[in-house]
């Protein structure tokens, strides 16, 4: 069975940076072909997909955050590890990590989402 | 203002049919078979319904279906069911920088 869960502060203050970690069991981020991705929902809004980290290690931010985001992975921990830097308001919302089998472009299972607010 | 363009709401009685739709541009919804439906009840995180345009993974009842013609992709629920009222967001991949877009999403009222 594959699960994923989100960890990390549940209140940030502003320019502080966020620290979030995805836990996953079920599969490995070795196999060929397999991803992990971010994506929020600040409340009552849309989903934006924020960074993707590959089984081969390669890295793809949005680009409106790139400047303020790393993402990384432990593969002996099975984690992958987002942190945004510079952390304002705006940023309030539910953070999902999610994982992209190989060979799909579809997010096909998602972590319960860790609630994020920003406010001094 | 989202990527992909949704109806803000659409609403079905128990056992009709509804559709869904999804408005990209040749970038993302258009230029790629890459596009995906996730469903959504409050305080929960997103399922996904539908990948690859018309694919259903497994475990997905087959009453939902995904199209697409041109820029447009489309979800259809057939066979509404009171368990099916949710919010649905669609999603491609896009050859701009971003990646992956989704779209503002529906409420879908089984009413």
């Amino acid at each position: 069975q594959v699960t994923l869960r989100e960890s990390g502060p549940a209140l940030v203050k502003p320019t502080q940076t966020l620290t979030l970690t995805c836990t996953f069991s079920g599969f490995s981020l070795s196999t060929s072909g397999m991803c992990v991705s971010w994506i929020r929902q600040p409340p009552g809004k849309a989903l934006e997909w924020l960074a993707r980290i590959d089984w081969d290690d390669d890295k793809y931010y949005s680009t409106s955050l790139k400047t303020r985001l790393t993402i990384s992975k432990d593969t002996s921990k099975n984690q992958v590890v987002l942190t945004m830097t510079n952390m304002d308001p705006v940023d309030t919302a539910t953070y999902y990590c999610a994982r992209i089998p190989a060979s799909w472009s579809a997010f096909d299972i998602w972590g319960q989402g860790t609630m994020v607010t920003v406010s001094s | 203002q989202s990527a992909l363009t949704q109806p803000a709401s659409v609403s079905g009685s128990p056992g009709q049919s509804i559709t869904i739709s999804c408005t990209g541009t040749s970038s993302d919804v258009g230029g790629y078979n890459y596009v995906s439906w996730y469903q959504q009840h409050p305080g929960k995180a997103p399922k996904l319904m539908i990948y690859d345009v018309s694919n259903r993974p497994s475990g997905v009842s087959n009453r939902f279906s995904g199209s697409k013609s041109g820029n447009t992709a489309s979800l259809t629920i057939s066979g509404l069911q009171a368990e099916d009222e949710a919010d649905y967001y669609c999603s491609s991949y896009t050859s701009s920088s971003t990646y992956w877009v989704f779209g503002g999403g529906t409420k879908l009222t089984v009413l």
